[in-house]
C-alpha cells in the first residue's frame, strides 16, 4: 500500500522554537507538497518541491522553509514558531504526469499547537 | 491564488439520499479533482476528470465539468453514514500544483 507518513500527528511548541515537521513517502514520487489547513480557508501551499535540492513557493511561504536532500522526505521548518503558525499541516505527493497534476496522495497531518 | 469554490458549504442529509455538491473555478484548468476528508485525518483522492472530459463515475460517485461555466458537480447516490466527511474540490492550473477549495461537510443521518 502506498504511503505518505508525517513523523508527528500531534505537536505543542512554544513562541520561539524552532519547529521541524517531517514527511516520508515511498512511492518513489518526485512531487511533494506542504499544505496548511484551517478552517474556513480550507488547504493552502506553502512550498513544494519537484526534485531533490528543488523548492518551489506556494501561495504563503512566509515564515517557513523546506528542505529535500532525499527523494523520499521533505521536511517543513519553522525557524520561529508564531502563534499564528499554530493549524494542521498536510504533506502530499504526486508523480509527474506530464503537463498535468496527477493525484495526491496525502500524510495523515501534524497538528500544530504553538503556545 | 486561483481556488475551486464549493457549494453548499454544510449538507445534512438522510442515509440513502443523493448529495451533490457543486465547484466553481476562475480561470482554465488541465484537470479538476475531488478529494474527502474525514474528521482529523488526511485527504483521500476520490476522482479526476481531465478538461477535455463531461463526466465521471467511480462506483456511487458522479462528477460532471462544464468548462464553459467554469463549474463541477459531484453527486454521490445512496447515501451511507460512512459518507459522512468533507468534500473538497482542487484545480489543476499547470505547475504540478493543486489549488482546492475551502471543502463541503456533509453528515449522513442513519
Amino acid at each position: 500500500d502506498v504511503k505518505v507518513t508525517q513523523s508527528s500527528r500531534y505537536l505543542v511548541k512554544r513562541t520561539g522554537e524552532k519547529v521541524f515537521l517531517e514527511c516520508v513517502q515511498d512511492m518513489d514520487h518526485e512531487n511533494m507538497f506542504w499544505y496548511r489547513q484551517d478552517p474556513g480557508l480550507g488547504l493552502r501551499l506553502i512550498y513544494f518541491s519537484y526534485d531533490v535540492k528543488m523548492k518551489e513557493k506556494g501561495d504563503i511561504p512566509e515564515g517557513y522553509s523546506v528542505s529535500r536532500e532525499k527523494k523520499e522526505r521533505f521536511s517543513l521548518i519553522l525557524e520561529s514558531a508564531s502563534t499564528n503558525q499554530t493549524s494542521m499541516y498536510l504533506c502530499a505527493s504526486s508523480s509527474i504526469a506530464g503537463p498535468n497534476t496527477g493525484e495526491l496522495f496525502f500524510g495523515e497531518g501534524s497538528r500544530l499547537t504553538v503556545l | 491564488s486561483q481556488q475551486g469554490e464549493e457549494d453548499p458549504q454544510a449538507l445534512s442529509i438522510q442515509e440513502g439520499e443523493n448529495a451533490t455538491m457543486n465547484c466553481s473555478y476562475k480561470t482554465s484548468i488541465n484537470n479538476l479533482q475531488w478529494y474527502r476528508q474525514n474528521s482529523g485525518r488526511g485527504l483521500v483522492h476520490l476522482i479526476l476528470i481531465r478538461s477535455n472530459e463531461r463526466e465521471k463515475h467511480s462506483g456511487r460517485l458522479r462528477v460532471t465539468l462544464d468548462t464553459s461555466k467554469k463549474s463541477s458537480s459531484l453527486l454521490i447516490t445512496a447515501s451511507r453514514a460512512a459518507d459522512t466527511a468533507s468534500y473538497f474540490c482542487a484545480t489543476d492550473y499547470g505547475n504540478n500544483r493543486l489549488a482546492f477549495g475551502k471543502g463541503n461537510q456533509v453528515v449522513v443521518i442513519p
